[in-house]
């Protein structure tokens, strides 16, 4: 049974250039969240789905980030531009709802 | 609002020694609970759960926590450490249904043979 699918596993970028992060959740999830962990900051929630709608999106940083879940088993998170302090690990999660968050193995991001 | 407090940031422990990892809590209302363990360049997967019932809940690995609301406190504890159990290992509040999460700082957890 796979898991959380997150690809690229790692991404180097240079500053201002348009970064797509993609997120395939477990089948059967309904809910998928995106978080990211810094060392300074720790592990914050971005944003979260229903039911592929956009529930709280409080955590997104800056109008630079978008997320969107166009269908049950797909999930992007863009960062356009992007920034040096943008740099971190990306986590995608999914649960049933109201359920156990499962966490895909992250995608180290790094701006240069 | 609410908040994790993980006051350690590194513990060491001897390989076969008791572990106990502090986790205070700040919530409005009925807290659920949890625990995770992020091994370096992987995920957070789940080693136990507190929604409601029995204040001391038992997780993988031998983990289990208790929760004490008197006290704001859901701390890990482990009998006897395995030198696979080094990682850094988060708690979490939210609400019913676990969904906006919450996680405090992390404690890295070294074990020493």
């Amino acid at each position: 049974d796979a898991g959380v699918i997150q690809s690229p596993r790692h991404e180097v970028t240079e500053m201002g250039q348009e970064v797509t992060l993609r997120c395939k959740p477990i089948s059967g999830h309904n809910s998928l969240f995106w978080y990211r962990q810094t060392m300074m900051r720790g592990l914050e929630l971005l944003i979260y789905f229903n039911n592929n709608v956009p529930i709280d999106d409080s955590g997104m940083p800056e109008d630079r980030f978008s997320a969107k879940m166009p269908n049950a088993s797909f999930s992007t998170l863009k960062i356009q531009p992007s920034e040096p302090r943008d740099s971190a690990v990306y986590f995608c999660a999914s649960s049933r709802l109201m359920g156990e968050q499962f966490f895909g193995p992250g995608t180290r991001l790094t701006v240069l | 609002a609410q908040s994790v407090t993980q006051p350690d940031i590194h513990i060491t422990v001897s390989e076969g020694a008791s572990l106990e990892l502090r986790c205070n809590y700040s919530y409005g209302a009925t807290p659920y609970l949890f625990w995770y363990v992020q091994s370096p360049g992987q995920g957070l997967q789940l080693l136990l759960k507190y929604f409601s019932g029995d204040t001391l809940v038992q997780g993988i690995k031998g983990f289990e926590a208790e929760f004490k609301r008197s006290q704001s406190s859901f701390n890990l504890r482990k009998p006897s450490v395995h030198w696979s159990d080094a990682a850094e290992y988060f708690c979490a509040v939210g609400p019913e249904g676990g969904n906006k999460l919450v996680f405090g700082a992390g404690t890295i957890l070294r074990v020493k043979s």
